[in-house]
């Protein structure tokens, strides 16, 4: 199984700063990577498909990055309706595997 | 517009079974592999499995091979995820979700929350 090292587990940033979270996988995933934010309560919904496209109704302050196994997601400018946890998704392989998370909160 | 409407919280008991559902509109669900993603209080997201509802045929991850069974009905355009021998490791919130060419997971239901207790 392809494991996903998602860092950092929590992140606290201020109104209008980047962030950046980091997804290393333990093999090689040729990009196929997504990214995804739940809000509490809520479902995850995916922001990011094959390593750095934007699905439909993304803000372009979301980006994502990266090759074989290293991967970045960053929210530029961020905004009080960012609050929520974030996910990384490989699914290159079977079983598909997610990141143990990035709970993101505003100091 | 796509949605997933998945059926209501369940309250089962230790050694029980239960069967969630998850009912697909404004499309076919043949268009799409139907995946369960668990999710335990607090925590992460961990991949299930996924069914085919054009041919039934279905994966899982290996933990969940003797936990989960996944079904569909085409004629309701409805996918099942059927938990047995159930203990409190199986208290979680249930999503279904779709995958379909290039787009993992684009659409959720809204989950199912079941709670495993004497």
């Amino acid at each position: 199984d392809i494991q996903m090292t998602q860092s950092p587990p929590s992140l606290s940033a201020s109104l209008g700063d980047k962030v950046t979270i980091t997804c290393q996988a333990s093999q090689n995933i040729n990009k196929y990577i997504a990214w995804y934010q739940q809000k509490p309560g809520k479902a995850p919904r995916q922001l990011i498909r094959y390593t750095s496209t934007l699905v439909s109704g993304t803000p372009s302050r979301f980006s994502g990055s990266g090759s074989g196994r290293d991967y970045s997601f960053s929210i530029s400018n961020v905004e009080s309706e960012d609050i929520a946890s974030y996910y990384c998704l490989q699914y290159d392989n079977l079983p598909l595997t997610f990141g143990s998370g990035t709970k993101l909160e505003i100091k | 517009e796509v949605q997933l409407q998945q059926s209501g919280a369940e309250l089962v008991r230790p050694g029980t079974s239960v069967k969630l559902s998850c009912k697909v509109s404004g499309d076919t669900i043949t268009a799409y592999y139907m995946h369960f993603v668990k999710q335990r209080p607090g925590q992460g997201l961990e991949w299930i499995g996924r069914i085919d509802p054009e041919d039934d045929s279905t994966k899982y991850a290996e933990k969940f091979k003797n936990k989960a069974t996944l079904t569909a009905d085409t004629s309701s355009n409805t996918a099942y995820l059927k938990l047995s021998s159930l203990t409190s490791e199986d208290t979680a919130t249930y999503f279904c979700t779709t995958w379909a060419g290039g787009y993992p997971f684009a659409y959720w239901g809204q989950g199912t929350l079941v709670t495993v207790s004497s």
